[in-house]
């Protein structure tokens, strides 16, 4: 029984360009959470997501970060024109259908060059 | 609005001893969750153990365990006979029922860096 995954596990993107953050939530699990922890902080919530709907995006910044969990297929964190102040770990974790209990992926290490 | 203290940047323990990493918690919701996670030098979140606030006894995981105070809204984390693989952050978090119900946010400490000397 696969856990939560992650991919990539480290991503180097130039500024400007577009970074793609993928989440596979351990199988039963039809909810998603999305954490971003900036260096030497704790993990702070961006958004929750089921299947095709944003439950509750208010940790996401307004501009450039977008987040989706089509019915077929990983979670997708989507962080456009990226800048430097971006470069973090962002985390993903999923529950199952109660909502109660969580499981972390292990993390993509953005860093903005 | 809820919030999580820890108020230890960093702590060192000698191997084999135990060592108590302090949180404090502030919610005004009567129903409520603390975690604790280990996050290692590889950057992975590891639960280590979860208290309740209705459960009446502390919470235990092996050499983990939790001294939860209610009326002090403080849930420290108690690790014995520290082993050097212990070395690594250390996030209390607790518990935030979604706005729209049936789902959980979590809200986390900054963290305490844990080192074991030998």
């Amino acid at each position: 029984n696969a856990g939560v995954m992650q991919n990539p596990r480290h991503l180097v993107r130039r500024r400007g360009q577009e970074a793609r953050l993928r989440c596979s939530p351990m199988k039963g699990h039809s909810h998603v959470y999305w954490y971003r922890q900036l260096p030497e902080e704790g993990l702070k919530f961006m958004v929750y997501l089921q299947k095709e709907n944003i439950i509750d995006e208010s940790g996401m910044p307004k501009e450039r970060f977008s987040a989706e969990f089509p019915k077929e297929g990983p979670s997708i964190l989507r962080i456009q024109q990226v800048v430097r102040g971006d470069s973090a770990a962002y985390f993903c974790a999923s529950s199952p259908p109660t909502g109660v209990g969580y499981t972390f992926g292990s993390g993509t290490r953005l860093t903005v060059v | 609005a809820q919030k999580i203290t820890q108020t230890q940047p960093g702590m060192f323990v000698q191997e084999k001893e135990a060592v108590t990493l302090d949180c404090t918690y502030d919610t005004s919701d009567p129903s409520y969750g603390l975690f604790w996670y280990k996050q290692p030098s590889s950057g992975e979140m590891i639960f280590l153990i979860y208290q309740g606030s209705y459960d009446q006894q502390n919470a235990t995981e092996g050499r983990y365990s939790l001294n939860f105070q209610k009326a002090r809204k403080s849930a420290n984390l108690v690790i014995s006979a520290s082993q050097l693989g212990d070395s690594a952050m250390y996030f209390c978090a607790m518990r935030e029922l979604g706005q729209a119900g049936g789902y959980n946010k979590l809200i986390f400490g900054a963290g305490t860096r844990l080192a074991v000397h030998p």
